[in-house]
């Protein structure tokens, strides 16, 4: 089955800097990749996705990249606000087996 | 337009106890899937339905069951509790299958004593 690996579990960055999450996957026959944001004590929210024919995808501040080869794609976050402090996943899926989440990074906006 | 709701909220059960827990999705969607949250293990697949078939299945014991109706609403079980079983429980409701453009409900906290 699909392994999805995320980094760094823990990310603390000062208000205005730049959020990079980084996560791989291992089955390539996996061809959508979202991002969710968890603020705490409430549901996880559908913030970007990427299907696996697209290389970048950009929604205001965030972006998401994407590496067939390498099987890798990361989560970009510009100007960082205190609002986007939350926990994110990412996760691969799209097949038969659903979506394999990462295990998550904690994202702390220092003012 | 209605969002995904989780019922109940809250549940404190006993071990050896079983459990069922709710789920209605978003009208028109008809695939419900059934995650396990929990601070170790984060987010854990258990079941996906799609129009009252179960699509797949995680890596889950069979005291983990499920069933969806006609309406699209989901029902998931678990049987002869464990402490273990403490987790947050959440189902998304998406409009096709595969794990596309997953809603999240706000989840129902299961508490094992």
């Amino acid at each position: 089955g699909e392994n999805v690996e995320q980094h760094p579990s823990t990310l603390s960055v000062q208000e205005g800097d730049s959020a990079v999450i980084k996560c791989t996957y291992s089955d390539s026959a996996s061809n959508y990749f979202p991002w969710y944001k968890q603020e705490l004590g409430k549901r996880p929210q559908l913030i970007i996705d990427i299907r696996s024919n697209v290389g970048e995808k950009k929604d205001q501040r965030i972006a998401v990249t994407l590496n067939k080869t390498a099987k890798h794609f990361s989560l970009h976050i510009t100007e960082t606000q205190p609002e986007d402090s939350a926990v994110y996943f990412c996760a691969a899926g799209g097949g038969a087996d659903g979506l394999t989440f990462g295990k998550g990074t904690h994202l702390i906006i220092q003012p | 337009k209605a969002g995904v709701t989780q019922t109940p909220r809250y549940l404190i059960k006993t071990r050896g106890q079983q459990v069922t827990l709710s789920c209605s999705p978003i009208s028109g969607h008809r695939s419900v899937s059934w995650y396990q949250q929990t601070p170790g293990q984060g987010l854990q697949f258990l079941f996906e339905y799609f129009s009252e078939t179960q699509r797949n299945k995680g890596n889950f014991p069979g005291r983990f069951s499920g069933r969806q109706f006609s309406n699209s609403r989901s029902e998931m079980n678990v049987s002869t509790l464990e402490l273990g079983d403490s987790a947050l429980y959440l189902c998304a409701s998406s409009l096709i299958s595969l794990g596309y453009g997953y809603t999240f409900g706000s989840g129902t906290r299961l508490t094992v004593v």
